[in-house]
């Protein structure tokens, strides 16, 4: 059963740094593009950034480019995104997906197992 | 980016009934890359349908997925109590990936 465990929310400053991170299990890490996803309260889905099963290709949402980092650890099984420069507007519950947009030799795959989530306020 | 509009925001049905849910892209969806979810309250979204109408593994069959281009919908044929919930298209065959604003299916 894939399993993915966000953690690393909290209480931050605006202008202040967080960085989450999700570990996998379930399923061959290193074979899959992962991604995150958030949602902010009451709100919709907003996807937020993608890497390649390598890590070697990142892809990031406009709003956080520049931003926000993923990154990955395939030999802890273990995903992550650093948030520099947090704004109010961040304020969301972040979701790490397996896939979810990623494209790969002519395909592309949706988001087939999330997280439960690790909540971030941005809130002086 | 393509903008991706469900509708209604809000759909008000009984158990039993059948539920009709849209979702209009602002531009063709590449290779019918339309996915739908389900979002229970406190709970992360479940991947029902993908590929526009394929099922994912494990997903009832009175759930089911249509349309091509810019036009999509998602049909529950009879509602069963655990089925109201939110529901959320995404396409993610363009970049970057999008999701509607969803479509809450509440008891009437």
């Amino acid at each position: 059963e894939v399993q993915l465990l966000e953690s690393g929310g909290g209480l931050v400053q605006p202008g202040g740094s967080l960085r989450l991170s999700c570990v996998a299990s379930g399923f061959t890490f290193s074979n899959y593009a992962m991604s995150w996803v958030r949602q902010a309260p009451g709100k919709g889905l907003e996807w937020v950034s993608a890497t390649s099963n390598s890590g070697g290709s990142t892809y990031y949402a406009g709003s956080v480019k520049g931003r926000f980092t993923i990154s990955r650890d395939n030999s802890k099984n273990t995903l992550y995104l650093q948030m520099n420069s947090l704004r109010a507007e961040d304020t969301a519950l972040y979701y790490c997906a397996k896939n979810c947009g990623y494209c790969s030799g002519g395909n592309c795959y949706p988001c087939d197992s999330w997280g439960q989530g690790t909540l971030v306020t941005v809130s002086s | 980016e393509i903008v991706l509009t469900q509708s209604p925001g809000t759909l008000s049905l009984s158990p039993g009934e059948r539920a009709t849910l849209s979702c209009r892209a602002s531009q063709s969806v590449s290779f019918s890359y339309l996915a739908w979810y389900q979002q229970k309250p406190g709970q992360a979204p479940r991947l029902l349908i993908y590929g526009a109408s394929s099922r994912a593994t494990g997903i009832p069959d009175r759930f089911s997925g249509s349309g091509s281009g810019t036009d999509f919908t998602l049909t529950i044929s009879r509602l069963e109590p655990e089925d109201f919930a939110v529901y959320h298209c995404q396409q993610y065959g363009s970049s970057p990936p999008t999701f509607g604003g969803g479509t809450k299916v509440e008891i009437k």
